[in-house]
């Protein structure tokens, strides 16, 4: 069974710019997380899709990211436009329908913003 | 708002020998569950062990065994024999166990221990 894959492993761009971070959780699992980790400091929630409804997204940093889960399958997080301090790394995690149950990470999307 | 703590940032053990790593969490909540994630060099973050609150018994999974303490609210990770393998991050989580339905069971984390497994 494949795990939760996130592309792209790493990204650099300038700030103003926009970038895309997608995530394919474990097929069948309805809950998807989006986690970031600056730099120095603790893994912290972002939002949580159940199917394709966000269920929770109060750890959204600000309205400069989107998140989308199109028909309950992948998920995309975009960042527009990027600044310096939105560089870290990016993890995305699903669980299946009971929504108590572990979470598997995937790799993670290092952003870096110049 | 839940918080934990991870107070050691770095450790090492000798190889087969046995390291406990340390946290502690803040909360209100009475009914939750308690995770250590392990994060190796470039792989991605998985499972170690999990504990639920409303078990007195501490979970065991191999050389891995942990020290819940509800009253003190601390969640010791004890590794036994260790390998060359377990060089790694590891995480504390805490998730509060929902009953309405509403809300979602997102991981508060520590800041990590890496620790390193030396030859």
């Amino acid at each position: 069974e494949a795990g939760v894959t996130q592309f792209p492993s790493h990204s650099v761009i300038e700030k103003g710019q926009t970038v895309t971070l997608r995530c394919d959780p474990i097929s069948g699992h309805d809950n998807l997380y989006w986690y970031r980790r600056v730099m120095g400091k603790e893994i912290k929630f972002l939002l949580h899709f159940v199917k394709e409804s966000k269920q929770d997204e109060s750890g959204m940093p600000n309205n400069r990211f989107l998140a989308e889960r199109t028909g309950g399958t992948y998920s995309t997080l975009k960042v527009q436009p990027a600044e310096l301090e939105d560089s870290g790394v990016y993890f995305c995690a699903s669980s299946q329908a009971i929504a108590a149950d572990t979470q598997y990470f995937g790799p993670g999307t290092r952003l870096t913003v110049l | 708002a839940q918080t934990v703590t991870q107070s050691q940032p770095e450790m090492s053990v000798q190889e087969a020998e046995t390291v406990t790593l340390s946290c502690t969490y803040d909360t209100s909540e009475n009914n939750y569950y308690l995770f250590w994630y392990k994060q190796p060099p470039s792989r991605q973050m998985i499972l170690v062990i999990r504990q639920e609150a409303y078990k007195q018994q501490n979970a065991t999974e191999n050389r891995f065994s942990v020290n819940f303490q509800k009253a003190a609210k601390s969640f010791s990770l004890k590794i036994s024999d260790s390998q060359l393998g377990d060089t790694a991050m590891y995480f504390c989580a805490f998730m509060k166990l929902l009953y309405s339905g509403a809300g979602s069971y997102q991981l508060t984390f520590g800041k990590g221990t890496k620790l390193s497994v030396i030859p």
